[in-house]
């Protein structure tokens, strides 16, 4: 699968938009992208995944550059409960090694 | 509809010792991931169980053991515990041949001395 990179940590306040970015430059054809979070003594909470077209629901929304190599996650209204680590990751569809880097520590404030 | 339930949620074992833990999957799920969180770390793949056998192994040693059961619950096994497998150890659950995503359990802490 292909590694990603995301910054260490991210401030939002309450309210706006939370945008974490994820580059994923040698992201294979077959490889979908995806979010997950993990907020603290939790397991991790999927949130979204995407192939190459924008996807949106109830949680996020995700965009996904055209050339595929980055994506950014977007919260619309960040929350206090939305204080979380945030994993990207690339895998195949049916590879069932879904591996985790660091993540994003976000912390959203009031 | 019942998650991912995991047991027990906290545990403390001495070096050598042998332990097992112990994982239930959402209803409807019919495959079992082990993943082993240190603290400050991403999750660590383990490996996944369908069908009653492991179908994918991560770069964990042969201490590290599993096994489904019928009811598609598992239960994971480490032999001779060292230090170093103190962490949190989640379960994820998933429907074969989706890849949406694992539904993940709250995990068990793990605590070596």
């Amino acid at each position: 699968d292909a590694k990603t990179t995301q910054p260490t940590s991210m401030d939002c306040a309450e309210g706006r938009a939370a945008n974490l970015p994820c580059n994923h430059s040698t992201i294979s054809g077959n490889e979908y992208v995806y979010w997950y979070r993990q907020i603290h003594s939790q397991g991790p909470q999927y949130i979204i995944h995407g192939l190459k077209n924008n996807e949106t629901n109830e949680m996020a929304s995700l965009i996904i550059t055209e050339d595929r190599k980055s994506s950014t996650l977007i919260l619309p209204h960040a929350t206090l409960r939305d204080t979380a680590v945030y994993y990207c990751i690339v895998r195949a569809y049916n590879n069932n090694d879904m591996r985790f880097g660091a993540g994003t520590r976000l912390t959203v404030k009031p | 509809d019942a998650g991912v339930t995991q047991s027990p949620t906290h545990l403390i074992k001495t070096r050598g010792q042998q332990v097992t833990l112990r994982c239930s999957p959402k209803s409807g799920h019919d495959t079992v991931s082990w993943y082993q969180q240190a603290l400050g770390q991403g999750p660590q793949f383990i490996f996944q169980y369908y069908e009653e056998e492991e179908r994918q192994r991560g770069n964990f040693p042969d201490r590290f053991s599993g096994h489904q059961f019928p009811n598609y619950s598992s239960e994971l096994n480490v032999n001779a515990l060292l230090l170093g497998d103190s962490a949190l150890y989640l379960c994820a659950s998933s429907y074969d041949g989706q890849g949406d995503g694992y539904t993940f359990g709250s995990g068990t802490r793990l605590t070596v001395v």
